[in-house]
């Protein structure tokens, strides 16, 4: 049980362009789901914090109207890169809760070109 | 959350015993010590965690010290499989589910080798 999928695994956009990642909560409801990004060799950074049915809440230095998270039910949050440039490349992982645990999904690759 | 320190790297020989050790001397006495892994080009797995006992699970046992300042985790068997980045980390068990305080924060882990 507690397992979150992600969609896609990989993707390879053009500079200027949007690009939506999802993230599914497979057997089990979150309320919250978090988004981390992780640049080659470097541990993982929470981006946002995904509430369902209200808006997110984004750490420092995460530009919100860049990277649009909507958290429309109880098993889906999705995050959207828009305008994506290359130095938006990396690795973006979601994770969520269906109690005290925490449980990631297997990530999505992106490469900006 | 309190810090933890971890060594950078860790080598062992495949089916022996490894310790991976983790300090958090500034602890708090409602932090739990989770451990995580991360294999190449995956998202991080749970692995186990705890508050004040020792624990066993089918991946691995986690002995943690009396004072609670540091912690091991113990995998008896290494596998190539194991190959991984593990990660210690603390987290409050009084967590406010609709905020930021629910994430877990990530060190920069033990990148630990496993030979053949």
């Amino acid at each position: 049980g507690a397992v979150v999928s992600q969609h896609p695994s990989w993707v390879i956009c053009k500079s200027g362009t949007s690009v939506k990642i999802e993230c599914r909560s497979l057997d089990f409801q979150a309320t919250t789901m978090f988004w981390y990004r992780q640049f080659p060799k470097q541990s993982l950074m929470l981006m946002a914090t995904s509430n369902e049915g209200s808006k997110a809440t984004y750490e420092q230095g995460v530009e919100k109207d860049k990277f649009l998270i909507n958290h429309a039910s109880l098993t889906l949050s999705t995050l959207t890169v828009t305008s994506a440039h290359p130095e938006d490349s990396s690795f973006y992982i979601c994770s969520a809760s269906p109690n005290y645990e925490q449980y990631f999904g297997p990530g999505t690759r992106l490469t900006v070109t | 959350d309190a810090k933890t320190t971890q060594p950078n790297s860790m080598e062992s020989n495949e089916e022996e015993p490894v310790h991976l050790p983790c300090n958090h001397s500034t602890i708090s006495g409602t932090d739990y010590i989770h451990w995580y892994r991360q294999l190449p080009s995956q998202g991080p797995e749970y692995v186990i965690h705890g508050l004040t006992s020792n624990v066993n699970n089918r991946m691995a046992s986690l002995a943690i010290a009396e004072d609670r300042k540091s912690s091991t985790l113990i995998l008896h068997r290494a596998t190539l499989r194991d190959a991984a980045v593990y990660y210690c980390i603390l987290r409050d068990v009084m967590f406010d589910h609709g905020g930021s305080q629910g994430n877990l924060i990530f060190g920069k882990g033990t990148k630990l080798s496993v030979k053949p």
